[in-house]
């Protein structure tokens, strides 16, 4: 399976911060990477899909990108509404992976 | 709009099989694969596996021997079947629709997840 590393398991931050997770895959998985957000008690909602492009109607403070294996997701200006649980996924190969999270709080 | 809506047993005993069902509105199933993810209480997501609207099934191997996913086009809706169920189990169970394209298959949207509790 694909191993996918995601730090930090954890971040404490502030309205207006800039924020980065990172997602190491253990192997090539081109730009299949996807990133959710999950708020407390409710469904992941997809931010961004194929490594970096944004999903419709998701704000624009919302960035991604890849280099090699490493993806990082960037929230710059954190918003109240931003503190949620945020998963990378890989869909290059079966399994389908997840990372095990980043939970973002307040500071 | 696209509506996902999961349903089915919140208790099952242990060595019996987990049913559920989700029910798709605003979408044909015709044209996407499906899938179906959980999350364990407190932790993080697994996916179960997918199924192509023209019935074809990928599943994740640590669940294979298990899970039977299955498509009804008349009701349009899905279905998860898990036997032999554990505590282990116990989770809440998603399901959703999977748009794929040549950088990648990405889920969007979730139904909202049904909590399954694997005891006697």
């Amino acid at each position: 399976d694909v191993l996918m590393i995601q730090s930090p398991p954890s971040l404490s931050a502030s309205v207006g911060d800039r924020v980065t997770i990172t997602c190491r895959a253990s192997e090539f998985i081109s730009t299949f990477v996807n990133w959710y957000q999950q708020r407390l008690g409710q469904a992941p909602k997809l931010l961004i899909y194929g490594a970096s492009t944004l999903q419709s109607g998701v704000p624009s403070r919302f960035s991604a990108n890849r280099s090699g294996t490493d993806f990082t997701l960037t929230i710059s200006g954190l918003q109240p509404e931003d503190f949620a649980t945020y998963y990378c996924q890989q869909t290059y190969s079966n399994p389908f992976t997840f990372g095990p999270g980043t939970k973002v709080d307040f500071k | 709009q696209v509506q996902l809506q999961e349903s089915g047993p919140g208790l099952v005993k242990p060595s019996e099989t987990l049913s559920l069902t989700c029910a798709v509105s605003g979408s044909s199933i015709n044209g996407y694969f499906w899938s179906w993810v959980r999350q364990p209480p407190g932790k993080g997501l697994e996916w179960i596996g997918r199924i192509h609207y023209r019935g074809d099934t990928k599943y994740n191997p640590s669940l294979k021997s298990r899970v039977v996913i299955s498509i009804d086009m008349s009701k349009n809706q899905l279905s998860l079947k898990l036997t032999s169920v554990t505590a282990a189990d116990t989770a809440v169970y998603y399901c959703a629709r999977e748009h794929t394209s040549s950088s990648g298959d990405w889920f969007d949207p979730w139904g909202q997840g049904t909590l399954v509790t694997v005891s006697s």
